[in-house]
């Protein structure tokens, strides 16, 4: 079993929409969870971090967290063609002192005018 | 605040060669992480690094890998005799700045390597 799974997609939208990005998690015992966006060719950029259960937004963005269900989710709000990339869920693991970061193999998303 | 650097972008090289990157990270971070990440897949953790103290290795970095952070300053990734499978995108990504509970870490551009 992946420690962190995440449908691959692509999930297609419509631009104006919500696109809504899933990613389950193994060890129950993680704290903290981050998204990031990657454009291909790019690297990994921070988007968001939730440690709390529930939600967080920042802007456009909401970041969900069930530590029961052991799910985090991402909502994009009003859907941009420039949003097209794939999101990547990390988690964070801490082991031997110190924290390391669990990537799922990420969702692409396509957002079409 | 310029962000964490790496070179070079891209390397090309031929099977058996031996290649080294460098990564330098945010000047306030005391940790560094290298990642190494396929097409298709997330980043997977390689090895990391508190200061100049090289604490974790992954069973995926084998003794063809090495990495080092003299001065706990930049970091170099050196990996010998390269194979086709060594073909990937290898991230660095630093944290560690005081204040910052959350321990995020920041990638830099990363470098894409291929080994024909």
């Amino acid at each position: 079993q992946k420690e962190v799974e995440q449908n691959s997609g692509p999930l297609s939208v419509p631009e104006g929409a919500i696109a809504s990005l899933n990613c389950t998690y193994s060890d129950r015992g993680s704290q903290s969870f981050f998204w990031y966006r990657q454009y291909s060719g790019k690297s990994p950029e921070l988007i968001m971090f939730i440690y709390s259960n529930g939600d967080k937004e920042d802007g456009r963005f909401t970041a969900q967290l069930n530590k029961a269900s052991q799910y985090v989710s991402l909502l994009i709000r009003d859907s941009q063609p420039s949003d097209s990339a794939t999101y990547l869920c990390a988690v964070r693991a801490f082991s031997g002192g110190y924290n390391k970061l669990i990537f799922g193999a990420g969702t692409r998303l396509a957002v079409h005018p | 605040d310029t962000g964490v650097s790496q070179n070079p972008r891209h390397k090309i090289t031929k099977r058996g060669q031996n290649v080294t990157f460098r990564c330098d990270p945010i000047s306030e971070h005391n940790r560094l992480y290298w990642y190494r990440q396929t097409l298709g897949q997330g980043p997977e953790f390689l090895t990391y690094f508190q200061n100049e103290a090289q604490l974790e290795k992954s069973r995926l970095l084998s003794d063809r890998f090495s990495a080092e952070r003299p001065k706990g300053s930049f970091s170099t990734l050196e990996i010998q005799r390269t194979e086709q499978g060594d073909s990937a995108m290898y991230l660095c990504a630093s944290t560690g700045m005081i204040g910052d509970f959350t321990d995020t870490q920041y990638f830099g551009p990363g470098t894409r390597l291929t080994v024909l």
